[in-house]
């Protein structure tokens, strides 16, 4: 399965605070994004990095990409309580035509 | 912003009865997916659909499974006989351009339908 692991399961931290959450998978890729997830909505995308992409920023998100190692981090910085959610990373099959998504991290920001 | 709309947003039905739900992509948007989570649980693929036939499908979509793209809008999933365990939300979701930049295409998912079998 090429399906990707979040890790923690579960984050809780201060308001302000940086949040750190990674993200392994199994076979070689394209692509690797990042989606939010707030308590029974939909996904919303937050950002890619491409396969020969190794660090990229958009706000206060930053990710980065290890090939070589199959993981990937995403990094929110300044978190505010609005960042409460679950963050899934999501993979693209060879075909692109199935994405395949994690467990996801549940990340509380206490304020 | 162009969004991704589900309804209903919420369908109770009993167990061996057929459920459609309905979605309706985002309007150039070419490639369809819809996906389940059952509650707390991961995301979980079933079947993505283009130019008007699916390209992957999941262990999951079984044959009680069907997808539909009756009009130049609308995207169906039925569930011909539903089950207890089918009791999940189900989302939809669309991405935008043909097969050489699938892979760089990000996916719009909507709010989903909460499905509950009883």
């Amino acid at each position: 399965s090429q399906q990707g692991e979040e890790d923690p399961q579960a984050l809780s931290i201060q308001e302000g605070e940086n949040a750190t959450m990674n993200c392994s998978y199994k076979t070689s890729i394209n692509n690797l994004q990042w989606y939010r997830q707030n308590s029974g909505r939909g996904l919303v995308h937050l950002i890619l990095i491409r396969s020969n992409e190794r660090e990229k920023h958009s706000g206060r998100l930053r990710v980065t990409l290890d090939t070589s190692k199959k993981s990937s981090s995403l990094l929110i910085t300044a978190s505010r309580a609005a960042d409460t959610a679950s963050y899934f990373c999501a993979t693209a099959s060879n075909t692109g035509n199935q994405f395949y998504f994690g467990t996801g991290t549940s990340l509380t920001v206490i304020p | 912003e162009p969004e991704v709309t589900q309804t209903p947003s919420h369908q109770v039905t009993q167990m061996g009865q057929e459920v459609i739900l309905r979605c309706v992509p985002i309007s150039n948007h070419l490639y369809f997916y819809w996906y389940r989570q059952i509650l707390g649980q991961k995301v979980e693929f079933l079947v993505s659909f283009y130019n008007n036939e699916i390209s992957e499908k999941s262990e999951i979509f079984d044959d009680q499974f069907s997808v539909e793209r009756p009009d130049g809008s609308n995207f169906t999933l039925k569930i011909r006989s539903t089950k207890l365990e089918d009791s999940a939300m189900y989302f939809c979701a669309s991405s935008k351009a043909g097969v050489e930049v699938a892979y760089n295409s990000p996916l719009h998912f909507g709010n989903g339908t909460r499905l509950t079998v009883t």
